[in-house]
């Protein structure tokens, strides 16, 4: 009974570069959530998925960020022509449903932009 | 505008005593509130939910309070251990735009229990 599962556990990309982060939640949780930290900072909200839907996305940048969640496959989420502040750990968490019995984390994506 | 604070300063403790930690909130109206652990290098996880009508929480050397009057919840550590040290997280729940909700969290405190 695998958690939710995050790859890759760090990534380096160059400036200019794409950026893609994979999260497979967790079985039986249809929820998706993904989560920005920097470091000593708290987790920032950056946009909420279901199979094939996005539900809310108010938290994401309007420029370079974008996810999924398709029918088969993890979600993706994916920065364009990244840049240094990009650079931080990225969590992605599921529940079965909207969040009341707490949310489940992967350990996350540490994203180094160079 | 909508904040979450919790003390920003680590909070030292001595093995076998109780540790407390506050989390505040303002122009918020949330259906619960949740307590998280993070460690350094992992991802946070969840340790207690408490619904906005219930008072008080326990579970085994955890008790949570909430009082919805002075927008405050306090977590507490009984009988702590070096191993309790980390990172610990206040999350509420809120309505987007959208009129679905999730959860936005606190900076979290940091415990350190000496032995």
């Amino acid at each position: 009974n695998a958690g939710v599962m995050q790859n890759p556990r760090h990534l380096v990309r160059r400036r200019g570069q794409e950026a893609r982060l994979r999260c497979s939640p967790m079985k039986g949780h249809s929820h998706v959530y993904w989560y920005r930290q920097l470091p000593e900072e708290g987790l920032k909200f950056m946009v909420y998925l279901q199979k094939e839907n996005i539900i809310d996305e108010s938290g994401m940048p309007k420029e370079r960020f974008s996810a999924e969640f398709p029918k088969e496959g993890p979600s993706i989420l994916r920065i364009q022509q990244v840049v240094r502040g990009d650079s931080a750990a990225y969590f992605c968490a599921s529940s079965p449903g909207q969040g009341a019995d707490g949310y489940t984390f992967g350990s996350g994506t540490r994203l180094t932009v160079v | 505008s909508q904040k979450i604070e919790q003390n920003s300063e680590a909070l030292n403790i001595q093995e076998g005593k109780t540790a407390t930690l506050t989390c505040n909130y303002t122009n918020y109206s949330p259906a619960y509130l949740q307590w998280y652990r993070q460690d350094p290098g992992r991802g946070p996880v969840f340790l207690l939910l408490i619904r906005e009508n219930e008072k008080e929480k326990r579970k085994e050397r955890l008790k949570v309070t909430f009082d919805t009057t002075l927008k405050q919840s306090l977590f507490h550590i009984t009988a702590s251990q070096p191993a309790d040290s980390a990172t610990y997280l206040c999350a509420l729940d809120y309505s987007m735009d959208t009129g679905r909700r999730a959860l936005t969290f606190g900076s979290g405190t940091r415990l350190q229990v000496q032995p």
